[in-house]
């Protein structure tokens, strides 16, 4: 059974260093995992999206271990504007070459003065 | 470069009744896909289409449908509307699909089922 989990919700202050981990099983080698951040009453932004090692771009760092159970987003010097809910989302692939987009729980962020 | 578009933004509906979401994708996309989003459930996929063909589907009953036009404009449909089908609907899309792009989301149609 595909399931992805997220911690619930995480305090940071600003100007720290904020890692989301994502708990990930069954993922197939070649399946990407992909970070969204979600601000009240929109949709879910990208943020970044890798499969393997490390992905790194303008705004956040991805780290994938080499068993592929869990991803680590990492947001370098958070600001107040930081604050939001992220969420992972695996699109995982079943048998057959079929697959689906499953979302983490989501995780909370806040971030204080 | 206009974002994504989904209406209406806000309906409210009965139990039993029907309903019809609509998503105009970027310029240039291919892909849209579906999504339900509750506070108890999260995020949850509902199904995308790709050319106008379906290529893939979350674990949703049939109830829930959709398709895709020509201009990859994507309409998706809940018939006999339950009181658990109240969330928002988030529809996204992207050049390729989501497996090897990243997605871009409209803001949302909320569904209040009463």
């Amino acid at each position: 059974l595909a399931k992805t989990t997220q911690p619930i919700s995480m305090d940071s202050y600003e100007g720290q260093e904020v890692n989301i981990t994502c708990s990930h099983n069954n993922i197939a080698t070649n399946d990407y995992i992909t970070w969204y951040q979600q601000f009240p009453s929109q949709g879910p932004r990208f943020i970044i999206q890798g499969y393997k090692t490390k992905v790194t771009n303008e705004v956040a760092s991805l780290f994938i271990p080499a068993d592929r159970k869990s991803s680590t987003l990492s947001l370098p010097r958070v600001s107040l504007s930081d604050t939001a809910v992220y969420y992972c989302l695996v699109d995982y692939t079943f048998f057959g070459g079929t697959y689906k987009y499953i979302f983490g729980t989501g995780t909370r962020l806040k971030v204080l003065a | 470069k206009a974002g994504v578009t989904q209406t209406p933004r806000y309906l409210i509906k009965t139990r039993g009744q029907q309903v019809t979401l609509s998503c105009s994708p970027i310029s240039g996309h291919r892909s849209v896909s579906w999504y339900q989003q509750t506070p108890g459930q999260g995020l949850q996929f509902l199904f995308e289409y790709f050319s106008e063909t379906q290529r893939n589907k979350g674990n949703f009953p049939g109830r829930f449908s959709g398709r895709q036009f020509s201009n990859s404009r994507s309409e998706m449909n809940v018939s006999t509307l339950e009181l658990g089908d109240s969330a928002l609907y988030l529809c996204a899309s992207s050049f390729e699909g989501a497996q090897t792009g990243e997605l871009f989301f409209g803001e949302g149609s909320r569904l209040t089922v009463l």
